[in-house]
């Protein structure tokens, strides 16, 4: 499976958008790009996913570049209850091949 | 849709016990997945079943450690002889398999485990 890079911590105004890079240079043509978060003491819970097309949902946007090497996931009105560590993760679609990482704590500042 | 539950939210043990976790699916899933957390890390797979056949182990799953889901539904898992290292979060997570090929996996709150 596709690793993937992201930074260990951002910080984001109450509000304001929240963007959250994710490299996966090494992802394979038919590997989907899927973010979860976890707020503290809880499961982690999923947030979207997409192949090569942007996609919306009610929680957030994903972007993910031409070349499908990065992806942006983007709140686009940041709440104190975003406060999470945010996971990008690669996988052709079971769950059993999602591998989570250290992903991004994500905090939101009043 | 009540969500994934698990029992106990906490459990402090001594070195040495026995403990079970219990992890009640959301009803109509057929997969149901176990992982552990560390601080600072994230969830690492440790086994998974398809209704109430346990398709894989992963090789961090030891032989003092056992899960169950009789008759595809609840599933409990089991931790003989704990020692200090077992110390973490388990998670449960379940999801509904069906033709589509992206799988959504819906997470309980974990049980926190200690060993003293």
């Amino acid at each position: 499976d596709a690793k993937t890079t992201q930074p260990p911590s951002m910080d984001c105004a109450e509000g304001r958008a929240a963007n959250l890079p994710c490299n996966h240079s090494t992802i394979s043509g038919n590997e989907y790009v899927y973010w979860y978060r976890q707020i503290h003491s809880q499961g982690p819970q999923y947030i979207i996913h997409g192949l090569k097309n942007n996609e919306t949902n009610e929680m957030a946007s994903l972007i993910i570049t031409e070349d499908r090497k990065s992806s942006t996931l983007i709140l686009p009105h940041a709440t104190l209850r975003d406060t999470a560590v945010y996971y990008c993760i690669v996988g052709s679609g079971s769950a059993r091949q999602l591998t989570f990482g250290s992903g991004t704590q994500l905090t939101v500042l009043p | 849709d009540t969500g994934v539950s698990q029992d106990p939210r906490h459990k402090i043990t001594k070195r040495g016990q026995n403990v079970t976790f219990r992890c009640d699916p959301i009803s109509e899933h057929n997969r149901l997945y176990w992982y552990r957390q560390t601080l600072g890390q994230g969830p690492e797979f440790l086994t998974y079943f398809q209704n109430e056949a346990q398709l894989e182990k992963s090789r961090l799953l030891s032989d003092r450690f056992s899960a169950e889901r009789p008759k595809g539904s609840f599933s409990t898992l089991e931790i003989q002889r704990t020692e200090q290292g077992d110390s973490a979060m388990y998670l449960c997570a379940s999801s509904l398999v069906s033709r589509g090929p992206n799988e959504k996996l819906f997470f309980g709150s974990g049980t926190q485990l200690s060993v003293l």
